[in-house]
């Protein structure tokens, strides 16, 4: 029962180039969130997904960033046009559906440096 | 704005006695409460939680507290081990209207339990 996976682990990229990093949330989750974590600093929210909606964005920054969890496959954070200040942990979590507050898993984290 | 707050970015105790960690919130209409610990490298684990119609809930050596009027909760570790040192956050999270939550987290305390 494998928890939610994230990759890559780390990822290295280049100011001006994309990144994709991807989330399979736990078996039988159908919600993910997506969090980034600044060097020392807090996990902050970026956007709250269902399969082919999008719930939640308020989080993500205006441009360059996108986020989908398309109906079959994984959920994909996409960072497009890298800058240095993109360098940061994105963490992923899953939850189930059903009513009410619910705990969220984690993933290990994906972590994107930007030279 | 941050609607989450971990004062104490660092706090050391020694090994049997008691960890206090504090977090507070400013939005009322938080309802519901989580804990997690992470250690570096590695995506936050699940502690504990309260829910807002609870003061108090116990787990093994974790205990968390919520006080409603100063919106104010902190996670008790009694008696702290060594292996507990990492970085504990706290979240919060509302119910929105469309049925969904969102959780928002602290900026996290790192815990050092001298042996």
């Amino acid at each position: 029962n494998a928890g939610v996976m994230q990759n890559p682990r780390h990822l290295v990229r280049r100011r001006g180039q994309e990144a994709r990093l991807r989330c399979s949330p736990m078996k039988g989750h159908s919600h993910v969130y997506w969090y980034r974590q600044l060097p020392e600093e807090g996990l902050k929210f970026m956007v709250y997904l269902q399969k082919e909606n999008i719930i939640d964005e308020s989080g993500m920054p205006k441009e360059r960033f996108s986020a989908e969890f398309p109906k079959e496959g994984p959920s994909i954070l996409r960072i497009q046009q890298v800058v240095r200040g993109d360098s940061a942990a994105y963490f992923c979590a899953s939850s189930p559906i059903i009513s009410g507050a619910n705990v969220l898993t984690f993933g290990a984290g994906s972590r994107l440096t930007v030279l | 704005d941050q609607q989450v707050k971990q004062n104490s970015p660092s706090l050391s105790v020694q090994e049997g006695r008691i960890s206090i960690l504090n977090c507070d919130y400013t939005n009322s209409m938080f309802d519901y409460f989580l804990w997690y610990k992470k250690y570096p490298a590695e995506g936050p684990t699940f502690l504990i939680s309260i829910s807002s119609i609870k003061d108090k809930n116990e787990d093994g050596r974790f205990t968390v507290f919520l006080n409603k009027s100063a919106k104010h909760l902190s996670l008790h570790i009694v008696p702290s081990q060594p292996g507990d040192s990492a970085v504990y956050f706290c979240a919060a999270s509302e119910r929105a209207t469309s049925g969904t939550y969102k959780y928002i987290f602290g900026t996290g305390t790192r815990l050092k339990v001298l042996a």
